[in-house]
Parts: structure tokens; C-alpha cells; sequence
């Protein structure tokens, strides 16, 4: 089945550290997502790319960065710039095109800080 | 800025016993909406989505929700809701502007359903 793969599933980061999380589809699907969830805060986008080696900053990128070399994958750094990391992490993508095609969504990464 | 606001942040409810969970949007020319659930520990999943058409949408597991232009509201309805809805609700928004296709989330609200 086709679907959305976030690794790891729960990630520790020490003080000072940058990390990187994982997101791979095998839905040939255009489009990439980013968001950060926060009890209480719903999600936030942190970055999106539309096609490969493209991508643009979300309403909260400062800390983190992303790369998309291979239309199936969209990693996610945070850095140790992010100074309050510990949060769920989701991953997201959605064919490009009509409104029909909605936004399929991976399991998560959790984050937590050392 | 687009904003979606979710009335509630918790609604608990009885087995069987029937639930609103309320969602206001922004209003724009174009409008496009859509509610997600998520279960503990996991992603989010499509309910129902309102593009255009009929105000009244209905998604799976018997969940249904009313577009009203003139209240701008896209409120999510069950009439009758079982223990397995325990779960966190998302009402979404599209921006209308550009064509990222990028959503508008609000806070959520958690469902409790209790025996």
C-alpha cells in the first residue's frame, strides 16, 4: 500500500545538536510538507516544497531546514538553533493539481530534549 | 491572514449521544474546507472536505458538517458517536491566494466519549 513513512518514531536530542528527521512517500506525489504540533496549538507549517530541489519557508522555519533532492523524500534538520524543539513532528503531501486531492499525512516523529 | 477557530477545546460526550464540534473560518471569495482526525500518537486523517456545491458534506464513519456562508461556520456533526471517536479533531482552511495549496489549521478539539 502506498503511504507516508516518518522516521523515527520517537527521537532524542541532546543540548546543542542538530537532527534530522525522516519522511519518504511512495504516493508520486508533487507536493511536501512540514508542520510542528504543539498540545493545544494545532499544526504549524515549518516548510513545503512544491517540486523537487524547490522549497519555501512556512510560518515558523527559523531553527530548521529542509532539503528535496528526490521527489520521494523531504528530510528535516532542526538545528541547534531551535531553541524549543520538543514537539510532534508531522509530515505531509498531496498530488499537485485540483482541490479534490487533500493532504495525506505520515505518523509522526516526537521529539523530545535531553 | 487566513484564521480557523475551533470553538471548543474539549467536548466530552456519552456513547450514543449526539455531538457538534463547532468551526469558524475566514471568510474569502473562494472557500475550501476540510476536517481531519487524529488518534493518539498518529497522523492526521481526512474526514470530509467542503470544495463546492452542496453546504452539507458527508465523510466517513458517519460523520457530517454544514457549510453556512453567511455565518462562516463549517460546524462537524455526528448523531450518534461511539467510544472509538475518542479523538482529536481539525477543522482546515485553504488559502484562497496562490496555488501552494497551504492549510490553515485550527488549535483542534479533543473529543472524549465516555461509557
Amino acid at each position: 500500500d502506498g503511504g507516508i513513512t516518518q522516521s523515527p518514531k520517537y527521537l532524542f536530542r541532546k543540548e546543542g545538536q542538530n537532527v534530522t528527521l525522516s519522511c519518504e512517500q511512495n504516493l508520486n506525489h508533487d507536493a511536501m510538507y512540514w508542520y510542528r504540533q504543539d498540545p493545544g496549538q494545532g499544526l504549524r507549517l515549518i516548510y513545503y516544497s512544491q517540486i523537487v530541489n524547490d522549497f519555501q519557508k512556512g510560518d515558523i522555519a527559523e531553527g530548521y531546514s529542509v532539503s528535496r533532492e528526490k521527489k520521494e523524500s523531504f528530510p528535516l534538520t532542526v538545528t541547534s538553533a531551535q531553541k524549543n524543539p520538543t514537539a510532534f513532528y508531522l509530515c505531509a503531501s498531496r498530488s499537485r493539481g485540483t482541490l479534490q486531492r487533500p493532504q495525506h499525512f505520515g505518523d509522526g516523529t516526537r521529539l523530545s530534549i535531553l | 491572514a487566513q484564521s480557523v477557530t475551533q470553538l471548543d477545546s474539549q467536548v466530552p460526550v456519552f456513547e450514543e449521544a449526539p455531538v457538534e464540534l463547532r468551526c469558524n473560518y475566514s471568510s474569502s471569495v473562494s472557500v475550501y474546507l476540510f476536517w481531519y482526525v487524529q488518534y493518539p500518537n498518529q497522523g492526521l486523517q481526512l474526514l470530509l472536505k467542503y470544495l463546492s456545491g452542496s453546504t452539507l458534506v458527508k465523510g466517513i464513519n458517519g460523520f457530517e458538517a454544514e457549510f453556512n456562508k453567511s455565518q462562516t461556520s463549517f460546524h462537524l456533526r455526528k448523531p450518534s458517536v461511539h467510544i472509538s471517536d475518542t479523538a482529536e479533531y481539525f477543522c482546515a482552511q485553504i488559502n484562497s491566494g496562490g496555488s501552494n495549496y497551504k492549510l490553515t489549521f485550527g488549535k483542534g478539539t479533543l473529543l472524549t466519549v465516555n461509557p
